[in-house]
């Protein structure tokens, strides 16, 4: 397993489409976090899973925003009606459910919304 | 409502030197501390982690504090190299904030090693 991968890497769009991406998280996490990153600072907790349930959502992630994790494996990130200020780096990070091992990132999903 | 503060938000400094970043944060109830580093565009990288029962950890020319008591750490980088410019971001698990054993971030300091 080489870590947390996350795809597209690159998405550009024009506003109002909608948008989905996906997380691979490391096979033996049963944990899953979203997380969003503006320019010039750090990330913003989204919304975590533990295994297939969604446990907690942010107030960040309005009703145009969805995630899945369907079979506790991987998970989609999907945007509705994207508007110019959810242009961001979307971040996916897992852990195993002993936290205090720590997290691992992917590479995340840069939204550009035109 | 945990808050993390990272100073300095910049950091430019020649080669070779030896510096230390600082990391704050208002809630010391916190499970565990990590320094990631996240170069221009790219994901986040973990240098340590610090679990709450822990004080420091060590790996290669990078050294971590964590003193929770007064709400702080340290991350100390030695013999600074032009590799090491990048972001440098702490994040803590636990306290009010980042969602249950999600992360609370600071805002980064960013850091120029000059060759």
């Amino acid at each position: 397993d080489t870590g947390v991968s996350q795809d597209p890497r690159h998405k550009i769009t024009k506003r109002g489409q909608n948008v989905t991406f996906r997380c691979d998280p490391i096979s033996e996490h049963n944990r899953l976090y979203w997380y969003r990153q503006t320019l010039g600072q750090g990330p913003e907790f989204l919304t975590y899973f533990q295994n297939e349930a969604q446990l907690e959502k942010s107030r960040l992630l309005s009703d145009r925003f969805s995630a899945e994790r369907p079979k506790g494996s991987f998970s989609t990130l999907e945007i509705q009606r994207t508007e110019q200020g959810d242009s961001a780096m979307y971040l996916c990070a897992s852990s195993l459910h002993e936290a205090n091992y720590g997290y691992t990132f992917g590479s995340g999903t840069r939204l550009t919304v035109v | 409502k945990q808050e993390v503060t990272q100073i300095p938000a910049a950091l430019s400094v020649p080669e070779g030197e030896n510096l230390v970043l600082n990391c704050s944060f208002t809630d010391s109830a916190i499970y565990n501390l990590q320094w990631f580093r996240q170069d221009p565009g790219k994901g986040l990288t973990s240098l340590l982690l610090i679990q709450s029962s822990q004080r420091e950890q060590t790996s290669g020319r990078l050294n971590a504090s964590l003193d929770k008591s007064s709400g702080r750490s340290t991350l100390y980088i030695a013999a600074s190299q032009p590799g090491d410019s990048a972001t440098y971001l702490c994040a803590l698990t636990g306290g009010s904030g980042g969602g249950a054993d999600g992360l609370t971030f600071g805002k980064g300091t960013h850091l120029i090693i000059q060759p």
